[in-house]
């Protein structure tokens, strides 16, 4: 089936520094979005995108985050500066649509676990 | 801001034995459903959705949704080994956020 990549699929970072995650969503998909999981938490939504714009976004997506998709390439969720309680897994996801319907359903990468020193 | 809770947290059940998992949400205004399963290093991936108030069936899954009551359940009839993984129930109240439960660790015994 339609597979979304993620890479690095471990980051390791001191407090501070910037990271970008990045990935690689399915081919025929217009809308992105990016999802974080702390350690035996509920996978929070963080952020959508579509169209060159960020369409919705909630609380957790800090003024330290931002996501682009500059000429098609990776869709990516850069940190800066990182804090402590940033580190979690971060799930990539794409949709070909949007609403209740099956085109809406959501594909995930297998997530990049981000750890924060 | 929609709370989405998920029971058990764990389930055993015997090979070729049913297992039910539960899901209640808060926003009485939500209008889509969907089951997700996570098998361990992967991320999650939909198993189906529901979207309408009664049962959907897909095989050996069946889905069912009582929206005054808040409440969506999944049914795997004949319970596979295959089928061990975390199972997440995810609400879309508007058209694009997908709200996750905590999960349900279902394993499956030979």
């Amino acid at each position: 089936g339609p597979k979304v990549l993620q890479i690095p699929s471990h980051q390791i970072i001191d407090m501070g520094q910037m990271v970008t995650l990045n990935c690689d969503p399915v081919s025929n998909h217009l809308y992105f979005y990016w999802y974080k999981q702390i350690l035996g938490q509920q996978m929070e939504f963080l952020v959508n995108f579509y169209n060159g714009k960020v369409m919705e976004k909630s609380k957790l997506f800090k003024d330290q985050f931002s996501v682009e998709r500059p000429d098609g390439s990776y869709f990516t969720l850069k940190i800066q500066p990182t804090a402590l309680e940033d580190s979690a897994v971060y799930f990539c996801a794409s949709s070909s649509g949007l609403g209740g319907r099956d085109y809406a359903e959501q594909f995930f990468g297998p997530g990049t676990r981000l750890t924060v020193l | 801001q929609q709370k989405v809770q998920q029971s058990p947290e764990s389930l055993i059940v015997p090979e070729g034995g049913m297992a039910s998992l539960n899901c209640t949400f808060s926003d009485r205004n939500s209008q889509y459903f969907w089951w997700y399963r996570q098998h361990s290093g992967e991320g999650p991936k939909a198993l189906m959705s529901i979207f309408s108030n009664g049962d959907k069936k897909e095989g050996r899954f069946t889905a069912h949704l009582n929206k005054a009551s808040l409440y969506v359940s999944l049914h795997i009839k004949d319970s596979q080994p295959s089928d061990s993984a975390l199972y997440f129930c995810a609400v879309m109240p508007n058209y694009n956020v997908l709200y996750f439960g905590s999960g349900t660790k279902l394993t499956v015994e030979p």
